[in-house]
């Protein structure tokens, strides 16, 4: 399989503070990159996916101007929470995929990053 | 709309014993997934399974997939504590030309020694 990492691993920050979280591809040009959060006890959440060189696609109700994401090169997706609250607390995982190429639609996920607001 | 559904959601049983969690979906799908995860770790990839009758073993665990039945199963044999962590299951699905993966809720499994 392909390996995927995020950076970082955790972090905490006071309140409206804004936090960014890079995932990057290590081993293959990512077409695709999909951001996930996921509460305790709880499914994967997808929201939003993005495409090298496009805006991202936000599922419903995820707030664009809060979670912006950059998704400049076949390597590398960011996330940035602006303004970040209490309630943005979470663990946040990425997931790369080369969709339609060597590795089909299948999606390799990284370590994740817990966010946690003060 | 592509519904996903697993159960048990929780299960607790004994090392040595066998069990199945079933994971069924509503609507045709090309690929259907099964990972586990650690408490406070991401997702680690178990089986991808591609098309009716797959069949796949690694350890203990086995997966398999009736795509007539829209039905996957996760077997379990002789569970040892190591397994204990929450399995899920996802599927592909594409809507719109935009591909996304539907997951099931999870199963929280729990092997005692």
């Amino acid at each position: 399989g392909a390996v995927v990492s995020q950076h970082p691993s955790w972090v905490i920050c006071k309140s409206g503070t804004s936090v960014k979280i890079e995932c990057r591809s290590l081993d293959f040009q990512a077409t695709t990159m999909f951001w996930y959060r996921q509460f305790p006890k709880q499914s994967l959440m997808l929201m939003a996916t993005s495409n090298e060189g496009s805006k991202a696609t936000y599922e419903q109700g995820v707030e664009k101007d809060k979670f912006l994401i950059n998704h400049a090169s076949l390597t590398l997706s960011t996330l940035t929470v602006t303004s970040a609250h209490p309630e943005d607390s979470s663990f946040y995982i990425c997931s790369a995929s080369d969709l339609a190429g060597v590795f089909y639609n299948e999606q390799f996920f990284g370590p994740g990053t817990r966010l946690t607001v003060l | 709309e592509l519904k996903v559904e697993q159960n048990p959601l929780f299960l607790s049983m004994q090392e040595g014993k066998n069990y199945t969690i079933y994971c069924n979906y509503s609507t045709t799908s090309d690929r259907l997934y099964w990972y586990r995860q650690d408490p406070g770790k991401s997702l680690e990839s178990l089986f991808v399974l591609l098309s009716n009758g797959a069949v796949k073993q690694e350890g203990r665990l086995m997966a398999s997939l009736d795509t007539k039945a829209r039905l996957s199963t996760l077997h379990i044999t002789a569970a040892v504590h190591d397994l204990s962590a929450t399995y899920f299951c996802a599927v592909d699905n594409v809507m719109d030309s935009n591909y996304q993966l539907i997951w099931g809720a999870g199963t929280k499994l729990i092997i005692k020694p």
